[in-house]
């Protein structure tokens, strides 16, 4: 598609139950990353793929929370156990994966724990 | 983590230029300057990057200062579609992509 796409864009979800928050990021785009953004807040910084290197997992809050990216394209962020402090949005973005360019983001996730 | 001071908050009225000032003192040679928007309830949108030169594009104009430890932002023409939150951000040495979004500037643009 022209830009990411996230899916879904809203989920409510039971304190303790797993979730899983999709993003299909630009073709072509061999850089992606995943946000969250709380209430009012800034955006925090989750983890970072590039191509096939490891990724860059220093932002993840906890060990509940996990993400993929198969076949260098679709990722998934998994968060096990879900608190009430998990809620917010969960913004995936894309990039070239060259310095000079900036971020494409999606539309996020509303993720509330009730 | 970010290492980007903006304004809380500005006013600006319709039709006039905005200009949205960013410190980032500590940047180092080889690191950008970037500049976001979040309008409320989506994504950030990628709006303008500079190393050392001022920029324009059509969206806006950056400014960054000789020494760089400074930028500005100008919106030439603001409308009330250009309320939103501004993030100036710069690239984290080190790290080759990835950003920290500090806490931004929220622009009222206002009729």
């Amino acid at each position: 598609g022209a830009g990411v796409s996230q899916s879904p864009s809203n989920k409510v979800t039971e304190k303790g139950k797993d979730v899983e928050l999709r993003c299909d990021p630009i073709s072509g785009h061999t850089a992606l990353y995943w946000y969250r953004q709380s209430l009012g807040q800034g955006l925090e910084f989750l983890i970072y793929f590039q191509g096939n290197s490891a990724p860059d997992k220093s932002g993840l809050p906890s060990d509940r929370f996990s993400a993929e990216r198969t076949g260098g394209s679709v990722s998934t962020l998994t968060i096990q156990r879900t608190q009430q402090e998990d809620s917010a949005v969960y913004l995936c973005a894309s990039s070239p994966g060259q310095v000079a360019y900036g971020y494409t983001f999606g539309s996020g996730t509303r993720l509330t724990v009730v | 983590d970010a290492k980007t001071t903006q304004p809380p908050s500005m006013d600006c009225a319709e039709g006039r230029a905005a200009n949205l000032p960013c410190n980032h003192s500590t940047i180092s040679g080889n690191e950008y300057v970037y500049w976001y928007r979040q309008i409320h309830s989506q994504g950030p949108q990628y709006i303008i990057h500079g190393l050392k030169n001022n920029e324009t594009n059509e969206m806006a104009s950056l400014i960054i200062t000789e020494d760089r430890k400074s930028s500005t932002l100008i919106l030439p023409h603001a409308t009330l579609r250009d309320t939103a939150v501004y993030y100036c951000i710069v690239r984290v040495g080190g790290n080759f992509n990835k950003f920290y979004f500090g806490s931004g500037t929220k622009l009222n643009v206002k009729p």
